[in-house]
């Protein structure tokens, strides 16, 4: 079975430009979330997104945007890029999990690493 | 602001030895967790969950929680030099903040042959 599919894999842009990122769950998986990673630091949470409603956002500026479309897969929009969002941007897609936990176990697709100059 | 604290390392281990990964947490309410294998350059790969307090076995890894003492640990028995990665504990959050994971920085583990 696929795992997480992101793309694109590897993304040069400048100062003030917009990028989308894409991500496609595995199959059955209704829950995706978005990470951004920075060099020697564990990931940190952006957006969760559930039946294509957003369930939770992290500490991010209004420049992050995401979606979930009817099939799952999902978009991470970053406008007026700065510097400092050179990172490796991760998808991770989740079963709806007992009890009503949404993040239960979450996998990781390979990631986007987007660097900013 | 809830955190996650690991050992940053590196630790280093010899081949076949036991290697111990120990992670602190801060939110009480946390009921699941999480630790993730990441080679360099590449995504974090889940390896083991745990949910109740005492140890769970997977092959040569074992989870161990204690959620009175907010600590959650991960061993690696007969270290192979495979397993040189960095490992990232990572807490769910509690009540409405359940979406979401809080990772630590991860602690680098090298096994010398």
């Amino acid at each position: 079975d696929a795992g997480v599919t992101q793309s694109p894999t590897h993304l040069i842009k400048t100062r003030g430009q917009h990028v989308t990122l894409r991500c496609s769950p595995i199959s059955g998986h209704k829950s995706v979330s978005w990470y951004q990673q920075v060099l020697g630091q564990g990931p940190q949470f952006i957006f969760q997104y559930y039946e294509k409603e957003e369930r939770g956002r992290g500490n991010f500026p209004d420049r992050f945007s995401a979606r979930q479309f009817p099939n799952y897969s999902s978009e991470l929009n970053v406008n007026a890029l700065l510097l400092g969002d050179s990172a490796l941007y991760l998808c991770a897609s989740s079963l709806e999990g007992a009890g009503g936990s949404f993040s239960y176990e979450q996998y990781f697709g390979p990631g986007t690493r987007l660097t900013v100059t | 602001q809830k955190e996650v604290e690991q050992n940053s390392g590196p630790l280093s281990v010899p081949e076949g030895a036991i290697a111990s990964l120990n992670c602190t947490y801060s939110d009480r309410g946390s009921q699941s967790f999480f630790w993730y294998r990441q080679y360099s350059g590449k995504s974090p790969e889940l390896i083991m969950f745990i949910y109740s307090n005492g140890d769970k076995e997977d092959g040569r890894f074992t989870a161990q929680l204690n959620k009175a003492s907010q600590y959650v640990s991960l061993l690696i028995r007969d270290s192979q030099p495979s397993d040189s990665a960095t490992y990232l504990c990572a807490v769910e959050g509690s009540g409405g903040s359940n979406y979401k994971l809080t990772f630590g920085k991860g602690t680098l583990l090298t096994v010398n042959p």
